[in-house]
């Protein structure tokens, strides 16, 4: 029973906006939502999290709906260095949880 | 700091042998997990301690695997016997918990476990 539901997939232009979306349907009303990436053979990185407001960071911006059964991440200009595993992750406590993530190639 | 700091980061035996998988925390960090990662089942939490305090272990696949935390600076996973289907790997990550800010874990660079 995910938590979220994200596209296995997708791929970008280099130095184009990447825009991830992450469905939350079943979000509770003090669960965040956080978003990691895992670049090949590394470990897990934390993006960015939120729990109403949309967030901003000097990796990403995070905007969530009003409703928030959904959210996007927004990579705003993709380098193939943001190839990567990017999981969307929905929870109230301190223990990440984490399911199959988009899978988004960057290319030239 | 340092970061967290995982220990060795490749292994390699024989089925039925003992392994032991290591991991130094962020220093001040209060929770410190285990995953194991594979193609077919992804990323699993495998067991979680709260100030070396063991909270959540039923993610541990079998008895043949056992975490233990004597000190808020160090953690092993140990599986004994090994088998095949161990193979993965092994990543550790601690965080600081924060009721204000809702902190973020910290992963190691993992150790990539083969068991032939």
């Amino acid at each position: 029973d995910a938590k979220t539901t994200q596209p296995t997939s997708m791929d970008c232009a280099e130095g184009r906006a990447a825009n991830l979306p992450c469905n939350h349907s079943t979000i509770s009303g003090n669960e965040y939502v956080y978003w990691y990436r895992q670049i090949h053979s590394q470990g897990p990185q934390y993006i960015i999290h939120g729990l109403k407001n949309n967030e901003t960071n000097e990796m990403a911006s995070l905007i969530i709906t009003e409703d928030r059964k959904s959210s996007t991440l927004i990579l705003p200009h993709a380098t193939l260095r943001d190839t990567a595993v990017y999981y969307c992750i929905v929870e109230l406590s301190y223990i990440p949880t984490f399911g199959r993530g988009t899978s988004l190639i960057v290319h030239p | 700091d340092a970061g967290v700091i995982q220990s060795p980061r490749h292994e390699v035996t024989e089925m039925g042998q003992e392994v032991t998988l290591r991991c130094k925390p962020i220093s001040g960090h209060d929770y410190l997990f285990w995953y194991r990662q594979t193609m077919m089942r992804g990323l699993e939490l495998l067991i979680y301690f709260n100030n070396n305090v063991p909270i959540d272990d039923s993610g541990m696949p079998e008895d043949r695997f056992s975490a233990k935390m004597p000190n808020a600076s160090f953690s092993t996973l140990k599986i004994q016997p090994s088998e095949p289907r161990d193979s993965a790997v092994y990543f550790c990550a601690s965080s600081l918990a924060d009721l204000v800010l809702n902190t973020e874990a910290f992963f190691g660079q993992g150790t990539r476990l083969t068991v032939v």
